[in-house]
Parts: C-alpha cells; structure tokens; sequence
C-alpha cells in the first residue's frame, strides 16, 4: 500500500510568489526521495532529488528539504512562474534486497498559478 | 539519445478482453518499472523488471502481469480486463535497481480504456 502521502491536494499561488508544496512519508529505512512534476497528458518528469544524509538540496528555482526526524518533505518553487503548473509527486524508493528498490509515489499535489 | 518510449498511445478494450501493454526503456537501462495512474490519482506500483527477472509487484492481482525481453523491453499484459483497470499506465526506466543516485525516467503512457 501507499506509504508517501501529501498533506495539500491543491495548491493556488500568484506568480512571482514562492511555492511549498508538502509530502509526509511513513518508511524511515526510505534512504531516497524524488519529486517529479507531471503535465497534462505528460509522464513524470524528474525535479529534484535528494538522499537520506543530507537535510537540504538545492536546483534551480526549486530546493527539497528534508526532515527525518518528522519524516517529513517539501518543494518549495523559487518566483513561481505559469509553467509551474502541474500536479508534483514526492516517491520514495522503497528498498528490496540491499539499495536496490522501486519507487513508491504519494497521491500528488496540483499547483495552479494565477497571473 | 530517445527517451523510454511507451506503446501504443491509447488503447481500448472491452471489458473481460486482454491488453498487452510495451515498454522500450533508455539505452543502457536494465530496470523497467510499471505504474498505474487512475484519472486524478497517484502512481501506483504495478511491477519492476530487472536483467530480466520479476524483482517485486504491487498490490495487484495475478491477471497483472509483464515479462521483460533480453533487450530490456518489456511488456504489461492485463487479462480479463475490469471497467476499473481504465487509466494512465507508465513505464519507467533506470540503471540497475534505483539505487541511491539512480534516476527513473517515465515515458509518456499508455492510456487504456475499458468499455
């Protein structure tokens, strides 16, 4: 079942503003997080990503931060822009035999930017 | 390079019909994973192929199933097709298992219908 969930489903900013999007996880043996962002009538496609020893990891306009202790991990989007529309999924890889897993994904956030 | 093609695009059944579902992961890319994504919904875990093996499944019954080719292709056959199996399904590929740097690229998704 589900072990990644997100607390927000919908998310509305204007543009320019900065943008935290929200996703708890339940697998504290989870050694690696991903954030993709989806498109309509897209696949997923990679943002960020970030590993169990490191608290904060930083791209361009976006950062992941991570909170082990609360089991907890955010997006946030620098100066949000209209092409940050889409719905973002945090995944966590699920371990199976040694570091090797599979991804598993929380239910997604939609992020509509107003102009 | 091409990215993980998927085929075909849009594909509709009648319900208790079969679909077989193909996947062409990135050159180089051994891992082949299989998503459902119901309409509004997450990701969920279906399957993941590796060096040709069936490394672990979803909470999916058994008329899920897939095979992965010796070039690393692979296929999602879905027997006796339900009304509620109608959705997004994604392929994605990565090197050897996700490990903790691995990234997991998607294709674009075949989207089944069932009548």
């Amino acid at each position: 079942g589900e072990s990644v969930g997100l607390h927000l489903p919908t998310l509305s900013v204007q543009e320019g503003d900065n943008s935290i999007i929200n996703c708890a996880y339940s697998n504290s043996a989870s050694d690696y997080f991903i954030w993709y962002k989806q498109e309509s009538g897209k696949g997923p496609q990679f943002i960020i990503d970030i590993r169990s020893n490191m608290d904060k990891r930083q791209g361009q306009r976006v950062t992941v931060l991570l909170n082990k202790t609360v089991k907890h991990l955010s997006l946030q989007i620098a100066a949000t822009q209209p092409g940050d529309s889409a719905v973002y999924f945090c995944a966590e890889k699920e371990n199976y035999g040694g570091s090797q897993g599979n991804l598993i994904f929380g239910k997604g956030t939609k992020l509509s930017v107003k102009p | 390079e091409a990215g993980v093609t998927q085929s075909p695009t849009h594909l509709i059944k009648t319900r208790g019909q079969q679909a077989t579902l193909r996947c062409s992961p990135i050159s180089g890319h051994t891992s082949v994973y299989w998503y459902q994504q119901a309409l509004g919904l997450g990701l969920q875990f279906l399957l993941w192929y590796d060096e040709g093996e069936e490394r672990n499944r979803g909470n999916f019954p058994p008329r899920f199933s897939g095979r992965q080719f010796p070039n690393y292709s692979s296929e999602l056959n879905v027997n006796a097709l339900e009304l509620e199996d109608s959705a997004l399904y994604l392929c994605a590929s990565s090197l050897a298992g996700f490990t903790r740097s691995t990234e997991a690229f998607f294709g674009q998704g075949t989207r089944l219908t069932v009548v």
